[in-house]
């Protein structure tokens, strides 16, 4: 069972747009929210991350909006650039004491063209 | 800055072989997690290590067991490999003290089992 559900599973837009990643949970103990970026072939790296008792987070082009009551978040990339396409994935953590997992949704593919 | 480490960068074995991962965490993280990511899929927890003891496990076969050193770089070890265990392996690092959040990852090890 996907603990962390994204879509959607693919995207394609034009250089200048605006594509929106979504992601819903259920298990309400997780309290950070980051977002990766994944190129083929590399490990994923941050992009940028929220805390649930925050509403939206912007750096530079890229925006999170957090939903804690729907428990729903999105990110958001302003003027989008064929360098920005890749692999996004939304993730969640539960931290219990000296434990911390992360558990990522299943990905969205994001294609910028030209 | 210092990244995670991880080495051999690609590894080819044969069925029911042995295989170690190695991973070096940016210096004075006290956290280290395995992740492993089929084609196409999101990465999958394994297991993660705060100050050299085991602190959470995910969906880690038996045949596979992890350490953490004293010198916090960290080991996964795979036994009687199958073909399904083809994957890349991600090795991430993290500071666990309050207000520390952000995991980092390596650039991982491509395993292929033949």
């Amino acid at each position: 069972q996907q603990q962390v559900k994204q879509s959607p599973q693919s995207l394609i837009v034009q250089k200048g747009g605006i594509p929106i990643i979504n992601c819903a949970y259920e298990n309400t103990a997780f309290d950070y929210f980051p977002w990766y970026q994944q190129f083929p072939g590399k490990g994923p790296a941050l992009l940028i991350a929220i805390r649930p008792d925050v509403s939206e987070k912007k750096e530079g082009r890229f925006t999170i909006s957090f939903n804690k009551s729907a428990k729903q978040f999105s990110l958001h990339i302003m003027d989008s650039q064929p360098g920005d396409s890749a692999t996004y994935f939304c993730a969640a953590r539960v931290s219990t004491g000296t434990a911390s997992k992360l558990t990522f949704g299943t990905g969205t593919r994001l294609q910028v063209t030209l | 800055a210092a990244g995670v480490i991880q080495s051999p960068r690609h590894l080819i074995k044969e069925k029911r072989e042995t295989a170690t991962l190695k991973c070096y965490p940016i210096p004075r993280h006290d956290t280290v997690y395995w992740y492993q990511q089929g084609p196409g899929q999101d990465p999958q927890f394994l297991i993660s290590f705060y100050e050299k003891m085991q602190s959470d496990k995910g969906s880690i076969p038996d045949r596979f067991s992890a350490q953490q050193f004293s010198d916090y770089h960290s080991e996964l070890n795979m036994s009687s490999l199958e073909l399904g265990d083809s994957a890349l392996y991600f090795c991430a690092s993290s500071l666990n003290v309050l207000g520390s959040t952000e995991a980092f990852f390596g650039q991982g090890t491509r395993l292929t089992v033949v």
